[in-house]
């Protein structure tokens, strides 16, 4: 079945720098993937999503590159403040109209 | 746009007791629906899924269940609780053309 696979488990940068976070999925046939944003205690919240028809789609400071080729797909974030500090999801469509997730990184701003 | 309502927000069981998380939408209408449970520290394990009333696809076998009463809402239970099911159990809803999920504000379990 579908497979996400999400790195690095854990992501520490210098507030004001950039944060990258990749993806890569196993079914050539998922079409949507979207990015979620936990913070700590509280429940995900769609952060930014990209369709397989699209190579990039950026929102202020967060980016989203997708490579179909690859089936690999990044979340990029610039500038970071001490507000980015969550624990990021990825996820690719699957069947049935599921989503297939990534483990999750951790994302820490140190000031 | 859809609101998810989930309760309750949180809850303490004793082992071997049961269980039933309710899921509420509203803003929509016949939405897939779907429970997932987030251990501390990890990530979204999905346990049931809906595409209709009384239509219930399981994911992952284990001691709870799912059903469907009506359209926009969506339940969990559990007739006996064991201690691995402490976790926060989130309902989500699928909206719009895309697959995109929007979550409900979860119910954080501990069961003792």
């Amino acid at each position: 079945g579908e497979n996400v696979e999400q790195h690095p488990s854990t992501l520490s940068v210098q507030e004001g720098d950039s944060a990258v976070i990749k993806c890569t999925y196993s079914d050539s046939a998922s079409n949507y993937f979207p990015w979620y944003k936990q913070e700590l205690g509280k429940r995900p919240q769609l952060i930014i999503d990209i369709r397989s028809n699209v190579g990039e789609k950026k929102d202020q400071r967060i980016a989203v590159t997708l490579n179909k080729t690859a089936k690999h797909f990044s979340l990029h974030i610039t500038e970071t403040q001490p507000e980015d500090s969550a624990v990021y999801f990825c996820a690719a469509s699957g069947s049935n109209y599921q989503l297939i997730w990534g483990a999750g990184t951790k994302l820490i701003i140190k000031p | 746009s859809q609101t998810i309502h989930q309760w309750p927000a949180t809850l303490v069981q004793p082992v071997g007791s049961p269980l039933s998380l309710e899921c509420t939408v509203e803003g929509t209408s016949n939405p897939n629906l779907y429970w997932y449970r987030q251990a501390a520290g990890r990530g979204l394990q999905l346990l049931f899924y809906s595409v209709g009333i009384g239509q219930i696809s399981s994911e992952v076998p284990q001691n709870l269940s799912a059903s469907r009463p009506q359209d926009r809402q969506f339940i969990l239970s559990s007739k006996k609780l064991l201690l691995s099911d402490s976790g926060f159990y989130l309902c989500a809803s699928r909206g719009g053309v895309n697959n995109e999920q929007f979550f409900g504000p979860g119910t954080r379990l501990t069961v003792l």
